[in-house]
């Protein structure tokens, strides 16, 4: 499968600053990529579609003018949280799409631990 | 309402042990059915995904069913290790769309 890498793996910051999550697709080109977020003992919750080189579509309840998504090659989307504030803090991952002739599958990354203080 | 259900939330299990994780669901349109694998801290490992026609498929130890009629699937784990304890999510994709369970957080001790 493919191979998905997010940077960094974790990440502390001040409330009110910028966090960019980067997430990479090493060898295959991503024309799709997801983001979810999960929080402690829940499961993974969609956030947004990011589609290369258009706009993302966000999932409802999710602010696009606070997690800003952009996709701008094959490889690489980015996921940029802005003035965090600590109901931020979370566990992020990124996936990867793809179409097969029965199903789709996704390839997901480490995940990115974001604390905001 | 498309839900997904997984039961239980939690088990304990001592290694060499078999066990089954069960998972429940109402989703339409129905494309696929897959079981994750995740370890604390990383991002869901794909173990299995069955189709509509598919009964059952295998990887390695881990054996998923799929019963379509009653809308029920399960994960059986044979010869349990230390390196199986994680949580064991169960996804329903409804096209493009997929429908999460909460997963099963299973512990193996020895």
């Amino acid at each position: 499968g493919a191979v998905v890498s997010q940077h960094p793996s974790w990440v502390i910051c001040k409330s009110g600053t910028s966090v960019k999550i980067e997430c990479r697709s090493l060898d295959f080109q991503a024309t799709t990529m997801f983001w979810y977020r999960q929080f402690p003992k829940q499961s993974l919750m969609l956030m947004a579609t990011s589609n290369e080189g258009s706009k993302a579509t966000y999932e409802q309840g999710v602010e696009k003018d606070k997690f800003l998504i952009n996709h701008a090659s094959l490889t690489l989307s980015t996921l940029t949280v802005t003035s965090a504030h600590p109901e931020d803090s979370s566990f992020y991952i990124c996936s990867t799409g793809t179409s097969g002739p029965f199903y789709n599958e996704q390839f997901f990354g480490p995940g990115t631990r974001l604390t905001v203080l | 309402k498309n839900q997904v259900e997984q039961s239980p939330q939690s088990l304990i299990i001592l290694e060499g042990k078999n066990c089954t994780l069960q998972c429940n669901y109402t989703v339409s349109p129905f494309s696929n059915l897959r079981w994750y694998k995740q370890d604390t801290g990383r991002g869901p490992v794909s173990l299995t995904i069955m189709t509509f026609s598919e009964n059952t498929k295998s990887n390695g130890r881990y054996t998923a069913t799929l019963d379509a009629d009653t809308k029920q699937s399960s994960l059986h784990i044979t010869a349990s290790q230390l390196s199986d304890s994680a949580s064991y999510i169960c996804v329903v994709s409804a096209g493009y769309q997929l429908i999460w369970g909460a997963g099963t957080k299973l512990i193996i001790k020895p």
